[in-house]
């Protein structure tokens, strides 16, 4: 069946740091992907998407880009701040237009300053 | 412009007993899902619901149950609770036919069974 697979966390990092994190996902046919982030105490907020190969999300200084051939869509920033540090998940939605989302574990980032 | 609204924000029932949450989707979204998250885990998807009926169900057991009214609210109701019921409980609304637009969250209902 359908997965999603990220980097195990936490992952660290100084203010100003480049930051990715990994994700990789299985499924049949042409998913949508995101990449919802979830600060202490709260819900899930979607962060970015992409519905098709090679499309490229971007929101807030994020970005991941689609890669069909690598099954992959990791989520890139050049440069993080004290405030993104929050909980991270990758999820798919699979081409099918179930409507089930598929989430990853999700990754703890966390930014000192 | 309100988003996902869920009620309450926590709760906490005796192992056995029968737990109703209600959550209000984001105005203009017909289309409502619940999702369980437990500690240190993603969301796993337990239905979604769209004009009223249950399109979706994930691999969760009938003592999940749920509801969606008319003006597309939506209920989860769990019976017979179990220790490992405690989690957090997410509503996420959307509008049918543009699922892949994404989801809203609601910042969920924190469910703890002792």
């Amino acid at each position: 069946g359908d997965s999603v697979t990220q980097m195990e966390g936490p992952v660290t990092l100084s203010e100003e740091a480049f930051l990715t994190i990994n994700c990789t996902y299985t499924a049949t046919g042409y998913p949508s992907l995101f990449w919802y982030v979830q600060y202490p105490g709260e819900g899930l907020q979607l962060l970015l998407k992409a519905t098709k190969a090679d499309d490229k999300g971007s929101n807030k200084g994020f970005e991941a880009t689609y890669r069909k051939e690598t099954t992959s869509f990791h989520l890139e920033k050049g440069s993080v701040q004290v405030s993104d540090s929050a909980v991270y998940f990758c999820a798919l939605l699979h081409s099918g237009n179930t409507g089930k989302l598929i989430f990853g574990q999700g990754t703890t980032l966390q930014v000192k300053p | 412009d309100a988003g996902v609204t869920q009620s309450p924000t926590h709760l906490i029932k005796t192992r056995g007993q029968q737990v109703t949450l209600r959550c209000s989707p984001k105005s203009g979204h017909d289309t409502v899902s619940w999702y369980q998250q437990a500690l240190g885990q993603g969301p796993q998807f337990i239905f979604q619901y769209y004009e009223e009926e249950e399109r979706q169900r994930g691999n969760f057991p009938d003592r999940f149950s749920g509801h969606q009214f008319p003006n597309y609210s939506s209920e989860l109701n769990v019976n017979a609770l179990l220790l490992g019921d405690s989690a957090l409980y997410l509503c996420a609304s959307s509008l049918s036919g543009r699922l892949r637009d994404g989801y809203t969250f609601g910042s969920g209902t924190r469910l703890t069974v002792v």
